[in-house]
């Protein structure tokens, strides 16, 4: 069981490139996330996919978009990236059957943009 | 909404001494889930303790507990015995109480373990 996979670890960009951070997770979770964290601010919810084929905006949504490819596969995409982008990027997912309601998180992507 | 308050931005403890890393949230919900998670230099998420807020008694893992204090909105960790392997940043979070409510992070309290 490799949990929650993300690609790529680092990534550098200039101001306006677009990219797309990959997730993939094989617990077979209902639920994935895509959070970001910033110096003195914890981390904080982009969006969330409760279940295939649905989507919601999180916490701070704007300058990004979201696909739930499958069960397994959840990416982040940066249309035109921004400097304030700049940020560790963790994805996550859990289980909607039981009651722990622990999430699971990937070893994160280091993005900046210059 | 929820929000997680951790007002200890950093804190230091020799080794093998207890620390206590503080944490208040606030809630409109009955029940709920609040857990502690590790972020060690390798960054990785690691889940240290969780607390079912329907529970009165409190959470421990080995040399990790909880004080859960549900009037108070209040649920501080406790780490007895520290080594140096538990210098990390710590973040206190709430989530609701089904399996796809997601987590609410407070700033996080950076640990450092002194030899």
């Amino acid at each position: 069981n490799a949990g929650v996979t993300q690609t790529p670890k680092f990534q550098v960009l200039k101001t306006g490139q677009s990219m797309t951070l990959q997730c993939a997770q094989d617990m077979n979770h209902n639920s994935m996330y895509w959070y970001r964290q910033d110096p003195g601010m914890g981390l904080r919810l982009i969006y969330y996919s409760a279940s295939e084929g649905t989507t919601d905006k999180g916490e701070v949504p704007n300058g990004y978009n979201v696909s739930r490819l499958n069960k397994r596969e959840f990416s982040l995409r940066l249309e035109s990236a921004a400097p304030s982008q700049t940020s560790v990027y963790f994805c996550a997912s859990s289980s909607t059957s039981g009651f722990t309601n622990e999430q699971f998180f990937g070893p994160g992507t280091r993005l900046t943009v210059l | 909404a929820q929000t997680v308050t951790q007002s200890q931005p950093e804190m230091s403890v020799q080794e093998a001494e207890t620390v206590t890393l503080s944490c208040t949230y606030d809630t409109s919900e009955s029940n709920y889930y609040l857990f502690w998670y590790k972020q060690p230099p390798s960054r990785q998420m690691i889940l240290v303790i969780r607390q079912e807020a329907y529970k009165q008694q409190n959470a421990t893992e080995n040399r990790f507990s909880v004080n859960f204090q549900k009037a108070a909105k209040s649920f501080s960790l406790k780490i007895s015995d520290s080594q140096l392997g538990d210098t990390a940043m710590y973040f206190c979070a709430h989530a609701g109480l089904f399996g796809n409510e997601k987590l609410t992070f407070g700033t996080g309290t950076r640990l450092t373990i002194i030899p």
